[in-house]
């Protein structure tokens, strides 16, 4: 069974900073790999989806790679902005059935002015 | 387009009621999902539709539980009799097949308190 798994629960950095976000998935059989945004109290909003054939995805300030043979996911955020503070969730879809898409706890990301 | 549209936004009920959560997916998206989040949990996916036809609801906790998909445009989620576990918000999310396959597109959630 996929396991994802999202380390830092929480991470607060200044305005301005560069930062990572890790995602980490058991089974390397995936079909894509999403990343998406949650602020309190509402849904979740995808930023970047990216198939198991691609390497990375890039939107704006945000780029996210992908590396199936480590199980490994990374959401890179730059020049963060204190409108960048909300939940970051990655989620793994599986190959043998992509609507099977497992969630990871996420990242709590704040960022101070 | 509106984006998911879910009704309720809130709701408080006793245990032993009846709840119905409503959904409106993005018009010409193919599959619908439910999903219930809690701080214990995270997010579980509950049950999924493919044109209208339930594919998977394996994630459905209990009988207690039954979701609908009457057309393309409207789905119910039913939780009857409600428990105070079954507290949580509950998204519905829609998406498109073709090139876009697997792209979620969630809806605001229904928070619902069983007391």
């Amino acid at each position: 069974k996929q396991e994802v798994t999202q380390i830092p629960a929480a991470l607060s950095v200044p305005e301005g900073e560069n930062l990572v976000l890790n995602c980490s998935f058991t089974d390397s059989a995936i079909y894509n790999l999403q990343w998406f945004r949650q602020d309190p109290g509402k849904g979740l909003t995808s930023l970047l989806l990216i198939q198991s054939s691609q390497r990375e995805q890039t939107s704006g300030r945000l780029n996210a790679s992908l590396d199936k043979s480590s199980g490994r996911s990374t959401l890179y955020i730059a020049a963060s902005q204190p409108g960048d503070s909300a939940t970051y969730l990655c989620a793994a879809a599986s190959r043998y059935n992509n609507n099977d898409m497992r969630f990871g706890a996420g990242t709590r990301l704040t960022v101070k002015p | 387009d509106a984006g998911v549209i879910q009704s309720p936004r809130h709701e408080v009920t006793e245990m032993g009621q009846e709840v119905t959560l409503r959904c409106k997916p993005i018009s010409g998206h193919d599959y619908l999902f439910w999903y219930r989040q809690t701080m214990m949990r995270g997010l579980e996916l509950l049950i999924y539709f493919n044109n209208n036809v339930p594919i998977d609801d394996s994630g459905m906790p209990e009988d207690r539980f039954s979701a609908k998909m009457p057309n393309a445009s409207f789905s119910t989620l039913k939780i009857q009799p409600s428990e105070p576990r079954d507290s949580a918000v509950y998204f519905c999310a829609s998406s498109p097949s073709g090139r876009r396959t697997g792209e979620l597109f969630f809806g605001e959630g229904s928070r619902l308190t069983v007391l």
